[in-house]
């Protein structure tokens, strides 16, 4: 089994729709991040979180919203997808117990897609 | 801005031979570069990193050079192998929130 599982794998939506993604993680690490990824733009942070009560905005985190509603979770809304948020989503974890240079950890993606 | 550029979109070697792969930055507050390998319909998983007191980190086929002056980094593949095939994203980061600022990625083509 997957160490960070991001669900769904793909999805195919309207404008205008809600959207949750979804992330679970069983490394036991206190940190998990958003992030979306764009042809020619790499990696670009939506949103991140230290523990369950601590939440932080990233570069991009206009028109999304998260939830981390344990240390396992965290979950990414779309309130209200517009056709430029069609992407491919990443779920990070990593642990801050040994300090800085510790890696993140990633989940395999969910391709969105907003017609 | 980009503050990690990887100006290589692409680079082609021969099974056996050297890959480098480089990154430049331009941040001086960053202290710590790491190394992501990612196949296609996977996410990207840690290769290696190094830290910025140090020149060199070396794991196995793997090694990670560090130049601070010219604030510059290389990843050398030695030998390289086709199973190398894959996207390689530098990452920095600096200071305790740990965030990471990513290039754009180098693709990797080792031809048998």
């Amino acid at each position: 089994d997957a160490d960070v599982t991001q669900t769904p794998r793909n999805r195919i939506t309207k404008t205008g729709k809600r959207i949750m993604l979804e992330c679970s993680q069983t490394k036991g690490h206190d940190r998990m991040y958003w992030y979306r990824q764009d042809p020619g733009l790499g990696l670009r942070l939506i949103y991140y979180s230290f523990d369950v009560k601590d939440i932080n905005k990233g570069e991009i985190s206009d028109g999304y919203s998260v939830s981390r509603q344990a240390q396992a979770k965290f979950s990414l809304s779309l309130e209200s997808a517009i056709p430029n948020q069609t992407a491919l989503y990443f779920c990070a974890t990593s642990d801050s117990v040994w300090g800085p240079g510790q890696p993140q950890h990633f989940g395999d993606g969910t391709r969105l897609s907003i017609l | 801005d980009q503050q990690v550029k990887q100006n290589s979109p692409s680079l082609s070697v021969q099974e056996g031979r050297i890959s480098i792969l480089n990154c430049d930055y331009t941040n001086s507050m960053f202290d710590y570069f790491l190394w992501y390998k990612k196949y296609p319909a996977e996410g990207p998983t840690f290769l290696i990193s190094i830290s910025s007191i140090k020149d060199k980190n070396e794991d196995g086929r793997f090694t990670v050079f560090l130049n601070k002056s010219a604030k510059h980094l290389s990843l050398h593949i030695v030998p390289s192998q086709p199973g190398d095939s894959a996207v390689y994203f530098c990452a920095a980061s600096a200071g305790n929130n740990r965030k990471l600022i990513w290039g754009l990625g180098t693709s990797l083509a080792v031809n048998p």
